[in-house]
């Protein structure tokens, strides 16, 4: 089993609705990051949460991570096409040495126009 | 601009043969890293480098291997020790202390 579970594994939604992509680890996590893949590229930072309760937002993106530190959620309001792609979560779990990134399976996000 | 290369964007090789992916930054970054990433999932570290002329092992790195004989530059040959080396390689890199990583474009690799 991945240290970080990521969900769905993949999702298809009509323009304009709103949806989640959960991140949960079953350990406290140090940091978590948020990345968006266009296939075949490379990873655009997206977001960054270190605390507990924390929410950031940018554009019609929402990130959060919650109280324990363990679980993280991405909300996309009124998607359109140009977000789709792979989101990759990855964190900073305690068994990492240094600044290392543990990353999920991704969720590849298709939207229907 | 500032930012983190890789090339070549696509590359086929043979079996039995090595073959050198390059990333190069000039972002001033310590810490440089490399992963596999392989259909339907994740990013797997491969190694990771934090200072000049010292570099780790990450979860997956038989097979391949690295040199960090300048700051800006991490090179990664994957051998033909590698059995299943067909992949999208990504490198990444970021300042000591953060775990920020910032990432190049990526190339993919086929083994024909």
């Amino acid at each position: 089993s991945q240290e970080l579970e990521q969900s769905p594994q993949s999702l298809i939604v009509q323009e304009g609705k709103n949806l989640t992509i959960n991140c949960t680890s079953s350990k406290t996590l140090y940091g978590l990051y948020w990345y968006k893949q266009k296939y075949g590229e490379g990873l655009i930072f997206l977001m960054m949460l270190q605390k507990g309760g924390e929410e950031k937002s940018h554009e019609k993106i929402t990130a959060k991570l919650d109280e324990k530190k363990q679980q993280s959620s991405l909300h996309i309001t009124a998607s359109q096409p140009s977000h789709a792609g792979i989101y990759l979560c990855g964190a900073d779990i305690p068994q990492n040495a240094g600044n290392m990134l543990t990353f999920g399976g991704g969720t590849r996000l298709m939207v229907k126009p | 601009d500032g930012g983190i290369t890789q090339s070549p964007k696509y590359l086929f090789r043979k079996e039995g043969q090595n073959v050198t992916l390059s990333c190069e930054q000039n972002l001033n970054h310590d810490a440089m890293y490399w992963y596999r990433q392989d259909p339907g999932q994740g990013l797997r570290l491969i190694y990771y480098s934090q200072i000049v002329n010292d570099f780790q092992k990450g979860d997956i790195a038989e097979g391949y291997s690295v040199s960090r004989e300048k700051k800006e530059s991490f090179p990664l040959t994957v051998t033909s020790a590698q059995k299943n080396p067909t992949a999208f390689y990504l490198c990444a890199s970021g300042l000591l202390g953060t775990d920020t990583q910032y990432f190049g474009p990526g190339t993919r690799l086929t083994v024909l």
